[in-house]
């Protein structure tokens, strides 16, 4: 089965400060998504990556799918405190289930 | 709100009991996804159905666990005689059609066995 590796898994930034998380398959990965938790809630979709070498950003947040399309990446510039929370990825299997990384916690200080 | 909607929000039962949650999806979305989460997991799946139609289950669904979706809207989850490794974030998401179905996930169910 596939299994996905988050790094880190957890992580305390400064507002203001930049910071990258990393999500690395056993697999090649045909369709990587990053969501956002915030405790205790449901997941909250962020952006969903398809080709090798794709990118996109969305206000503060791009992600990006490597070439050989086994890690993505999703960096956040200029961090804030609204930006705390679990951020997750999660790869397609066989059908259309997601499994999903165990994911990185996110703090920022003032 | 047009977003999945999940009910209860939170239930706690005592062992051996049964417990039902509700999922009404996106109401354009024909596919339902059930998952589980425990803390300091990501989600693990549990089943998922198109329309009315449930087409793939997880080795996680035990027989204790049956899922529904009679008229392909909204959906049930029914754990029968719950134990305390049953206690865990229960969470919904829907998806329209083929190709890049986003997943949209509802607000959860959090079940406590006690």
């Amino acid at each position: 089965s596939q299994e996905l590796e988050q790094s880190p898994q957890s992580l305390i930034v400064q507002e203001g400060k930049n910071l990258t998380i990393n999500c690395t398959s056993s697999k090649t990965l045909y369709g990587l998504y990053w969501y956002k938790q915030k405790y205790g809630e449901g997941l909250i979709f962020l952006m969903m990556l398809q080709k090798g070498g794709e990118e996109k950003s969305h206000e503060k947040i791009t992600a990006k799918l490597d070439e050989k399309k086994q890690q993505s990446s999703l960096h956040i510039t200029a961090s804030q405190p609204s930006h705390a929370g679990i951020y997750l990825c999660g790869a397609e299997l066989s059908g259309y289930a997601l499994n999903f990384g165990k994911g990185t916690s996110l703090l920022v200080t003032p | 709100d047009t977003g999945v909607s999940q009910d209860p929000r939170h239930k706690i039962t005592k062992r051996g009991q049964n417990v039902t949650f509700r999922c009404d999806p996106i109401s354009e979305h024909n596919r339902l996804y059930w998952y589980r989460q425990t803390l300091g997991q990501g989600p693990e799946f549990l089943t998922y159905f198109q329309n009315e139609a449930q087409l793939e289950k997880s080795r996680l669904l035990s027989d204790r666990f049956s899922a529904e979706r009679p008229k392909g809207s909204f959906s049930t989850l029914e754990i029968q005689r719950t134990e305390q490794g049953d206690s865990a974030m229960y969470l919904c998401a829907s998806s329209a059609t083929q190709g890049t179905d986003t997943q949209y996930f509802g607000p959860g169910t959090r079940l406590t066995v006690l």
